[in-house]
């Protein structure tokens, strides 16, 4: 079965910085690209960073680029959300999830097959 | 940014259709996905690949794509049913959006 369990969420001061965690297991970690999609109270999801499965290309959505760095160790199945220079508008559920990914005719397409309960996040001063 | 557009609110009886819609203009080459989220929870995974359904999901979820716009139907709902549903899909510039969602009402 797979699982997928984040921590490391909690209550932070503007421009403060938080590390997230999410344990993996059930599957084979090392062959899945993984993300960490958001969401605000009352707001829809919202992605926020992918990691392909050997680390060696990352994505971010504009809103956290140079803010956020997502990695993972594929040795501990653990994906990892570095953020920095945190704001009011960073505040929200943060899930880790498991992506699919796959070539189509006009590129790729990637989703999400398995998520995490989540951690919540609350930047406030 | 690619922008996907939902209902936000769908409302039907007990055993009855429900149908929620999504469009966006990448949907004639990309495909959609619907997400089930019940309050307080994590997202799940109904339809994937516009008309697939995962392992675990009851056969009333269903799901189309014509055009722009992307269909999720659930035949004969149920009370467990309620939930948000939010459509998600990638653009050709690699955009991965999610719609606004759909709360669907069963009563």
């Amino acid at each position: 079965e797979v699982q997928l369990v984040e921590s490391g969420g909690g209550l932070v001061q503007p421009g403060g910085s938080l590390r997230l965690s999410c344990a993996a297991s059930g599957f084979t970690f090392s062959r899945y690209w993984m993300s960490w999609v958001r969401q605000a109270p009352g707001k829809r999801l919202e992605w926020v960073a992918n990691i392909k499965h050997d680390g060696s290309d990352k994505y971010y959505v504009d809103s956290v680029k140079g803010r956020f760095t997502i990695s993972r160790d594929n040795a501990k199945n653990s994906l990892f959300l570095q953020m920095k220079s945190l704001r009011a508008e960073d505040t929200a559920v943060y899930y880790c999830a498991r992506g699919f990914i796959f070539r189509d005719e006009s590129g790729y397409e990637y989703y999400f097959d398995y998520w995490g309960q989540g951690t919540l996040v609350t930047v406030s001063s | 940014s690619y922008e996907l557009t939902q209902p936000p609110s769908v409302s039907v009886s007990p055993g009855q259709t429900a149908r929620i819609t999504c469009s966006g203009n990448a949907l004639p080459k990309k495909c959609a996905y619907w997400y089930q989220q019940k309050s307080g929870q994590a997202p799940v995974l109904v339809i994937y690949e516009d008309s697939k359904r995962p392992s675990g999901i009851p056969e009333r979820f269903s799901g189309s794509s014509s055009g722009t716009m992307a269909t999720l139907t659930i035949s004969g709902a149920q009370v467990e049913d309620e939930a948000d549903y939010y459509c998600y899909s990638t653009d050709s510039s690699g955009n991965l959006e999610f719609g606004g969602g759909t709360k669907l009402t069963v009563l």
